[in-house]
């Protein structure tokens, strides 16, 4: 069971925006910034958000992510069939001490 | 630019131990956290534990102390053995350097390519 609860699956047309939730709770992220990443089928996971909201170098603007109190957000602008991965938020865990990760949510560009 | 990357066997029998390595280039492992953490077929990330270069460590506690966690600086590399593995532990493996902190949460970045591991006799 994750400790960051995000939803199985979304989907989205090419051009759509869409955006995926991350929820956790006081522990996680209400005392703690969020973390994004990208994972495209048969390879690692990639850094897209750090720090709620800050893109590294050489990801598209396209992403951005938002975070208030418990939950945080992920949004994908001028989807484009190359965003067809898999996102996973993460965040710190004060109580566990450790990393916490969502479960990871299924993009699907129709 | 720092690149990671894990070896050690695909195939553990039951009961065994699984061991991986990751070798890290391009920069000093003797900063930052660096993380293991897995993905088992089908399913999310599990973080199983990360290491500072002085050899502190913190563990998923739902592994109930079966992960062990070591550095060698000298080698640029970080170890992770887990014991008494089942099916259940079948999964890729990853490397990645930070993950560790409250408040502002070090990202994972970058991740070794990751390493496959079957748990099967």
């Amino acid at each position: 069971q994750s400790l960051l609860t995000q939803a199985p699956s979304t989907s989205g047309t090419a051009g759509q925006t869409v955006t995926i939730s991350c929820s956790g709770g006081r522990f996680t992220i209400g005392s703690n910034t969020v973390n994004w990443y990208q994972k495209l089928p048969g390879t690692a996971p990639k850094l897209l958000i750090f720090n709620n909201n800050q893109r590294p170098s050489g990801v598209p603007d396209r992403f951005s992510g938002s975070k208030s109190g418990t939950s945080a957000s992920l949004a994908i602008s001028g989807l484009q069939s190359e965003d067809e991965a898999d996102y996973y938020c993460a965040s710190w865990n004060d109580d566990l001490n450790g990393v916490a990760f969502g479960g990871g949510t299924k993009l699907t560009v129709l | 630019q720092v690149q990671l990357q894990e070896s050690g066997p695909g195939l553990v029998k039951p009961s065994e131990t699984l061991s991986l390595n990751c070798t890290v280039s391009g920069d000093s492992i003797s900063r930052d956290y660096w993380t293991w953490i897995r993905q088992p077929p089908g399913k999310g990330l599990e973080w199983l534990g990360s290491i500072f270069h002085n050899g502190y460590t913190i563990h998923n506690p739902s592994l109930k102390s079966r992960v062990t966690i070591s550095v060698d600086t000298s080698k640029s590399q970080f170890f992770m053995k887990l014991s008494s593995v089942t099916a259940a532990d079948t999964a890729v493996y990853y490397c990645a350097r930070g993950g560790v902190g409250s408040g502002d949460y070090s990202p994972l970045d970058p991740w070794g390519q990751g390493s496959l591991v079957t748990v099967a006799s």
